[in-house]
């Protein structure tokens, strides 16, 4: 049973886009949301968290929207750079914290020059 | 400040032999966290150790162990290997327990023959 779920394995986008990647969630007590980013042969480095009280955090290029009644979270990177290519994974957790963190399967973006 | 390290890199061992999987966390960092990342399951919690105590449990069988030291070192050990554990086994250390910004090691590649 995947809790979280990240439905597109890919997705490519052109630099200075901006690119949009979506998780859902099934488990309803998780209330604290996490993007990862990993390169290859590296472990995943944090990106941008969102606890449940709020539906928008900002981080500089990195934007995460939460929308609790359709389980649903989504990151945004505006402009896109051809750095940001990078498999990126979302994460859930119950309580305050990232505890015994539940992840999706990963989508690899791509930023096309 | 070094990052997380982990030992060995790669591994490869046969069905039925037991594994110890090392890491080391950044210089102050008391928790420590390990997972498993496979192609079909994705990134899963294994367990996670704060102040030598295991404070959190993932979805495994009793084969996979864990410990850590007062340096804050942790060990993960898998018994009576299987072909379905060959992985890449992730470390990950923070300041305190559920804390956000956890950094991943670069993983133990696993292979079961």
């Amino acid at each position: 049973d995947q809790q979280v779920k990240q439905n597109s394995p890919s997705l490519s986008v052109q630099e200075g886009r901006i690119s949009i990647l979506n998780c859902d969630y099934t488990n309803s007590m998780f209330d604290y949301f996490l993007w990862y980013k990993k390169y290859p042969a590296e472990g995943p480095t944090f990106l941008i968290s969102i606890s449940s009280i709020k539906d928008k955090n900002e981080d500089g290029r990195f934007t995460v929207f939460l929308n609790k009644s359709a389980k649903h979270l989504s990151l945004h990177i505006v402009p896109s750079q051809p750095g940001d290519s990078a498999v990126y994974f979302c994460a859930a957790s119950e309580g305050q914290g990232a505890q015994k963190l539940v992840f999706g399967q990963g989508t690899r973006l791509t930023i096309n020059p | 400040k070094a990052g997380v390290t982990q030992t060995p890199r790669y591994l490869i061992k046969t069905r039925g032999q037991q594994v110890t999987l090392s890491c080391s966390p950044i210089s102050g960092h008391r928790s420590v966290s390990w997972y498993q990342q496979t192609p079909g399951q994705g990134l899963q919690f294994l367990f996670e150790y704060f102040s030598e105590t295991q404070r959190n449990k993932g979805n495994f069988p009793g084969r996979f162990s864990g410990r850590q030291f007062s340096n804050s070192r942790s060990e993960m050990n898998v018994s009576t290997l299987e072909l379905g554990d060959s992985a890449l086994y992730l470390c990950a250390s923070g300041l305190r327990t559920g804390d956000d910004t956890q950094y991943f090691g670069p993983g133990t590649r696993l292979t079961v023959l």
